[in-house]
C-alpha cells in the first residue's frame, strides 16, 4: 500500500520551454503533497507543500511564478517548470501524506523521481 | 519487484540507549543507499553508502552496508530526545531511479 507515482521518470527539454511533472497517489488519498529537489550531494531540498484545493506553500527562495505546482484533487498533483534553464536540471522527488500537514513530522510516501535535463 | 524494507516500523527507547534500524533492499542495478532524518518536512541527509563494509560515521551516528546481503544498518549510539524522528532508507537503483523505505519512527524518551 501507500504507493506513490511520478511521471515521466525522466524528461530532457529545450532551454526556455516548460515541463510538467506529475505526482500521483495511486492508493490513498493524499490531503497534503511535497515537492523536493535533489542535489548532488543528495540533499533534499523542500520547494513546496500543496493541500488539495488550497494554494501551495513555497519555501523561501524558491519561485512560485517559476514552479508552479497544481494540487487539483486527493490523488494527483503537477509540478510544472516554467521557461526551464539549464540550472534547473536536477531530480525532482514528490511525496504524499494522507494526513493534514500539522506541526510535527508525518508519513510521508515517496514517489520514484523524475529526472529533469535542460539543454 | 524492487522495494526497500525498513524495521522495525516504530522502535521506543531510553535516553542513553543504543538503536539500531535496518534498511533491506531488492533493486536491480544497484547504485547507492541513502539514510535520512526527517524532523519536521524536509527530510536531512546522514549517509550516503556505495561500498560494502565500510562504515559511515558521523558523531553517535553510523551506518554500513552490507551488498551481499542487500542490507544497511544506522547506528544511533548514546541516543537523546533529539534523536526522535523518523529515518527514511533510500536506494538509487538502475539509470536513475529512487525508492524510499516507509521509514523507521523512533521516539527517545527522557
Amino acid at each position: 500500500g501507500a504507493v506513490v507515482s511520478q511521471h515521466p521518470s525522466r524528461v530532457i527539454c529545450k532551454s526556455g520551454t516548460s515541463v510538467k511533472i506529475e505526482c500521483r497517489s495511486l492508493d490513498f488519498q493524499a490531503t497534503t503533497m511535497f515537492w523536493y529537489r535533489q542535489f548532488p550531494k543528495k540533499s533534499l531540498m523542500l520547494m513546496a507543500t500543496s493541500n488539495e484545493g488550497s494554494k501551495a506553500t513555497y519555501e523561501q527562495g524558491v519561485e512560485k511564478d517559476k514552479f508552479l505546482i497544481n494540487h487539483a484533487s486527493l490523488t494527483l498533483s503537477t509540478l510544472t517548470v516554467t521557461s526551464a534553464h539549464p540550472e534547473d536540471s536536477s531530480f525532482y522527488i514528490c511525496s504524499a501524506s494522507p494526513k493534514v500537514l500539522a506541526t510535527s513530522y508525518n508519513e510521508q510516501f515517496f514517489g520514484p523521481g523524475t529526472r529533469l535535463t535542460v539543454l | 519487484e524492487d522495494k526497500v524494507v525498513q524495521s522495525p516500523l516504530s522502535l521506543v527507547v531510553h535516553e542513553g540507549d543504543t538503536v539500531t534500524l535496518n534498511c533491506s533492499y531488492e533493486v536491480t542495478n544497484f547504485r547507492s543507499l541513502l539514510w535520512y532524518k526527517q524532523e519536521k518536512k524536509a527530510p536531512t541527509f546522514l549517509f550516503m553508502l556505495t561500498s560494502s563494509g565500510i562504515e559511515k560515521k558521523s558523531g553517535r551516528l553510523s551506518s554500513i552496508l552490507d551488498k551481499k546481503e542487500l542490507f544497511s544498518i544506522l547506528n544511533i549510539t548514546a541516543t537523546q530526545t533529539g534523536d526522535s524522528a523518523i529515518y527514511l532508507c533510500a536506494v538509487f537503483y538502475r539509470d536513475d531511479k529512487i525508492i524510499f523505505g516507509k521509514g523507521t519512527r523512533l521516539h527517545i524518551l527522557p
